[in-house]
């Protein structure tokens, strides 16, 4: 079945820090969707990508659409403490109406 | 606040039974999605709906259903209960059947 590998896992940085995560699949996707989940919560969406080579930016959040349209990147600049949780990527498989969800990067911010 | 209400958000119940989760979706939007989320695991896609009519499935076990309603919400029925389907369970929702999906907070079920 399709996965989307998502990586890292789970990450320590310090205050101030910027932070990179990315997913890549073996399937090619229609659209990238980047979410951040507070436990307990639901995933709340950051930022949402629809083209080949898309880059899009929310606050101090950027991310990319891949362009062979298998990945997607995205990058928080200047991490503060509330920061922390876990983010998750979701892909739009090409030619169905189905999300599949990365297993998560869970980011961790040392004041 | 996404716009999306579940309830109940927390079900304590025991192996065996059957239970019932609700979902409106945000006003105007037509596509409900249903997922699972185990403890500190990812969101498993069971299944969407979309005005009205099933669009995709998941990995959603036959002890599952679900439907969708003609004001649009959606409840997802679990039956014959196993310790295993202790979960997060959300609901998201989207205008279309492949634009970006609002989650809502979730129900916790927890079968004992």
């Amino acid at each position: 079945g399709q996965q989307l590998n998502q990586s890292p896992q789970s990450m320590f940085i310090q205050e101030g820090e910027d932070v990179s995560m990315n997913c890549t699949s073996s399937s090619i996707f229609n659209t990238w969707l980047w979410y951040k989940q507070d436990p307990g919560e639901g995933p709340v969406l950051l930022i949402a990508l629809y083209k080949a080579g898309e880059l899009t930016s929310n606050g101090r959040l950027t991310a990319q659409f891949g362009i062979t349209r298998k990945d997607s990147f995205l990058n928080i600049s200047a991490s503060i403490p509330s920061d922390v949780g876990i983010y998750f990527c979701a892909g739009l498989i090409s030619g169905t109406y189905k999300y599949i969800f990365g297993t998560g990067t869970r980011l961790k911010v040392l004041a | 606040d996404s716009g999306v209400t579940q309830t109940p958000k927390h079900l304590i119940t025991a192996t065996g039974q059957r239970v019932t989760l609700r979902c409106s979706p945000r006003s105007g939007d037509l596509s409900v999605y249903w997922y699972q989320q185990s403890l500190d695991q990812g969101l498993q896609f069971l299944i969407q709906y979309y005005n009205g009519e099933e669009r995709a499935k998941g990995n959603i076990l036959e002890r599952f259903s679900a439907q969708q309603f003609p004001d649009l919400h959606s409840e997802l029925n679990l039956s014959s209960l196993e310790l295993g389907d202790s979960a997060l369970y959300f609901c998201a929702s989207s205008a279309g059947t492949s634009s970006e999906q609002f989650f809502g907070p979730g129900t916790r079920l927890t079968v004992l």
